[in-house]
């Protein structure tokens, strides 16, 4: 069955230093993977996505995320936090089927 | 273009109550998922519809509730005699196509069961 692991539940970062936001996946095939942030009572927004050309994927707000098959993991980084990354970012599966799988997010907490 | 709408934004409800969302795809899109999250919890998938067809409902619970995408309309997840546990937020999303590759998310009913 098709999983989708979010490794911390919570990070704090300060202003200014990267971004690691971990993300494996279990899946029988080759997925579709994203990150997606939402903001406080806000809907959630599509960071980037990976659908098996390039494993170095670039997405908005200068964050990207690598997939690396052999470890089944598709990590989320930035080099510099900004006080507006502050949110909860959700890994996603397309399972290849009509569901996408979420992770139980990570809190991403920016000190100044 | 609109983005995907939902209303009512926010909903109060008693138990026993009948709670209907009400989910405005984006343009164009006639694939709509709905999906709930719970406290502190990530995203589950309760059901996907195509115009008047409910594709798969498998996350749906079995007992109250139900959604309909009508050929005319917006799609509409309801919810009845509505229970504490219910309370959560239900986020709709909508694509182009499906298997989906991009899924574009509504800003979310939060629900509140008194």
């Amino acid at each position: 069955a098709q999983s989708v692991t979010q490794l911390d539940s919570h990070v704090s970062v300060s202003e200014g230093t990267p971004v690691l936001l971990r993300c494996n996946y279990s899946s029988s095939y080759s997925p579709s993977l994203f990150w997606y942030v939402q903001h406080p009572n806000k809907g959630l927004q599509l960071l980037l996505k990976y659908t098996s050309a390039a494993t170095l994927v670039k997405g908005i707000n200068g964050f990207e995320a690598e997939f690396k098959k052999s470890e089944t993991s598709f990590h989320l980084t930035k080099p510099s936090a900004h006080m507006s990354d502050a949110a909860e970012y959700f890994c996603a599966a397309d399972t290849g089927g009509f569901k996408t799988i979420f992770g139980a997010g990570t809190r991403l907490f920016v000190k100044a | 273009n609109a983005g995907v709408m939902q209303n009512p934004r926010h909903l109060v409800r008693r138990r026993g109550q009948e709670a209907r969302l009400r989910c405005s795809p984006m343009k164009g899109h006639s694939h709509v998922y709905w999906y709930r999250q719970l406290p502190e919890e990530g995203l589950k998938f309760m059901v996907y519809l195509q115009k008047e067809n409910i594709i798969d409902e498998s996350g749906m619970p079995k007992e109250r509730f139900s959604a309909e995408f009508p050929k005319e309309g917006p799609s509409i997840l309801r919810i009845q005699q509505v229970v504490r546990g219910d309370s959560a937020a239900y986020f709709c999303a909508s694509s182009l196509q499906s298997p989906a590759r991009e899924q574009f998310f509504g800003p979310g009913t939060r629900l509140t069961v008194l």
